[in-house]
């Protein structure tokens, strides 16, 4: 398996557009979290999903964020409208829930809003 | 509410050195913790996962052992290298399957 793929891996937008990153998590894996990392906060969970259903959002910041997951291959989460304060690095991670399985991590994608 | 402290928050050493990297959390009811390894503009990669039932776990030159009852755990790196810098974060995670992340220990090993 290529691991937990994210896309893509630099994202440079101007304050008010629409910005989706993409997940695509390890086969066979059945939980799936995004992480949100910046020097000030560290690592944040926005929100996870467990067999493609939403299970905690309570870290998602705002309204101008949503995640969905249409299928167990694919995620995403989008920012509409992005502000300067949204520039982070994002992570998608996978692991296979109810298990003493490890959590795979993505390479992170870093969004830079302008 | 579950929170992990890392302490050293940074570790510079000389290559060859033994190693003790430290994580509390104030909730000893989790399911397991874990060690993580993040190398600058990269993804976090699980070095070592102690289930709760566990009092330690080995891969390698690592290390990790587990004190539920008095929350917390250790990282071991025996005879450090200079590929070993980079920042460590232990994670616990309770029976809501969320990982809640300590603040990182950055280690540099010097030659």
């Amino acid at each position: 398996d290529a691991g937990v793929i994210q896309s893509p891996r630099h994202e440079v937008t101007e304050m008010g557009q629409e910005v989706t990153l993409r997940c695509k998590p390890i086969s066979g894996h059945n939980s799936l979290f995004w992480y949100r990392q910046t020097m000030m906060r560290g690592l944040e969970l926005l929100i996870y999903f467990n067999n493609n259903v939403p299970i905690d959002d309570s870290g998602m910041p705002e309204d101008r964020f949503s995640a969905k997951m249409p299928n167990a291959s694919f995620s995403t989460l989008k920012i509409q409208p992005s502000e300067p304060r949204d520039s982070a690095v994002y992570f998608c991670a996978s692991s296979l829930a109810g298990t003493s399985g490890r959590d795979f991590f993505g390479q992170g994608t870093r969004l830079t809003v302008v | 509410k579950q929170e992990v402290t890392q302490i050293p928050a940074a570790l510079s050493v000389p290559e060859g050195e033994n190693l003790v990297l430290n994580c509390s959390f104030t909730d000893s009811a989790i399911y397991n913790l874990q060690w993580f390894r993040q190398d600058p503009g990269k993804g976090l990669t699980s070095l070592l996962l102690i289930q709760s039932s566990q009092r330690e776990q080995t891969s390698g030159r690592l290390n990790a052992s587990l004190d539920k009852s008095s929350g917390r755990s250790t990282l071991y790196i025996a005879a450090s290298q200079p590929g070993d810098s980079a920042t460590y974060l232990c994670a616990v995670r309770g029976n809501t399957d969320k990982l809640i992340f300590g603040t990182g220990t950055r280690l540099q090993v010097f030659p």
